[in-house]
C-alpha cells in the first residue's frame, strides 16, 4: 500500500517567494496533519483536518501560512511570503479518526530552505 | 511545564543491553500513547502504542504505562546498533478529534 506522499522532497528558494508543499494521504484515512520540525522546537503541529475540514489551526505560526484540503486525497501548505526562519522539515501525516487509538503515519517530509 | 517531557540524551548503551526511554506528560485526559522512532534525516516511524496501564510487549520492545504517575516508557531489549535513533513519545489528546502531542525525543546511541 502506498504511504503518505509528499512533494517536493527538497525546496530551496529565496525569501519573499511563495512556497507550496503538497501531500497525498493514505487512501481511506480521513484525518490529515501538517507538522514542522526544527532542531530547536522539535515536531510542532501546525494544522489538522478531519474529513477535509480544518479542525485546529492554532499551531499555524502566522498569517503567511495557509493550508487547504480541497478533497480527501490532497492537501497543500502554502507560505507566502517565505522567510529564512521558515526553514525546516515539513511533514504531513494521516490517520483514521475513529477511536482514540489511531496512529498517525508520516510522509517522508519536505526539507525547506529559505535563503 | 511542557506538555510532554523527554530527556534529550544521548542515551548511550552497549550492544545487547536494555535501553530504557522515559516520558512524562501533563494531560491527564490522554488515553493513548504512541512511540515513534526517527532516524536522522528520515520521518517518524510508529513503533508501538499503548492505552492500558501496565506493560505491552512486541518483540524486543516493551511499552509501560502508568496513568496515575503520568508516565510512559519504552524498553528495548538486546539493543542493536540499528536501534540508534531518536525516540519520540506522543500522548494522544482528545479534543473531539484526536491529535498527538510530541515530545522532543530522546536520542539513543547503541555502541557495538
Amino acid at each position: 500500500d502506498a504511504g503518505v506522499i509528499q512533494s517536493p522532497r527538497h525546496e530551496v528558494t529565496e525569501m519573499g517567494q511563495e512556497v507550496t508543499l503538497r501531500c497525498k494521504p493514505i487512501s481511506g484515512h480521513n484525518s490529515l496533519f501538517w507538522y514542522r520540525q526544527t532542531m530547536m522546537r522539535g515536531l510542532e503541529l501546525l494544522i489538522y483536518f478531519n474529513n477535509n475540514v480544518p479542525i485546529d489551526d492554532s499551531g499555524m505560526p502566522e498569517d503567511r501560512f495557509s493550508a487547504k484540503m480541497p478533497n480527501a486525497s490532497f492537501s497543500t501548505l502554502k507560505i507566502q511570503p517565505s522567510e529564512p526562519r521558515d526553514s525546516a522539515v515539513y511533514f504531513c501525516a494521516s490517520s483514521l479518526s475513529q477511536g482514540s487509538n489511531q496512529p498517525q503515519h508520516f510522509g517522508d517530509g519536505t526539507r525547506l530552505s529559505i535563503l | 511545564q511542557k506538555e510532554v517531557e523527554q530527556n534529550s540524551g544521548p542515551l548511550s548503551v552497549p550492544e545487547g543491553a536494555i535501553a530504557s526511554l522515559n516520558c512524562t506528560y501533563s494531560d491527564r485526559g490522554s488515553q493513548s500513547f504512541f512511540w515513534y522512532r526517527q532516524y536522522s534525516g528520515k520521518s517518524p516511524e510508529l513503533i508501538m502504542f499503548i492505552y492500558s496501564n501496565g506493560d505491552k510487549e512486541d518483540g524486543r520492545f516493551t511499552a509501560q504505562l502508568n496513568k496515575a504517575s503520568q508516565y510512559v516508557s519504552l524498553l528495548i531489549r538486546d539493543s542493536q546498533p540499528s536501534d540508534s535513533a531518536t525516540y519520540l513519545c506522543a500522548p494522544g489528546v482528545n479534543t473531539g478529534f484526536q491529535k498527538l502531542v510530541f515530545g522532543t525525543g530522546t536520542r539513543l546511541l547503541v555502541s557495538p
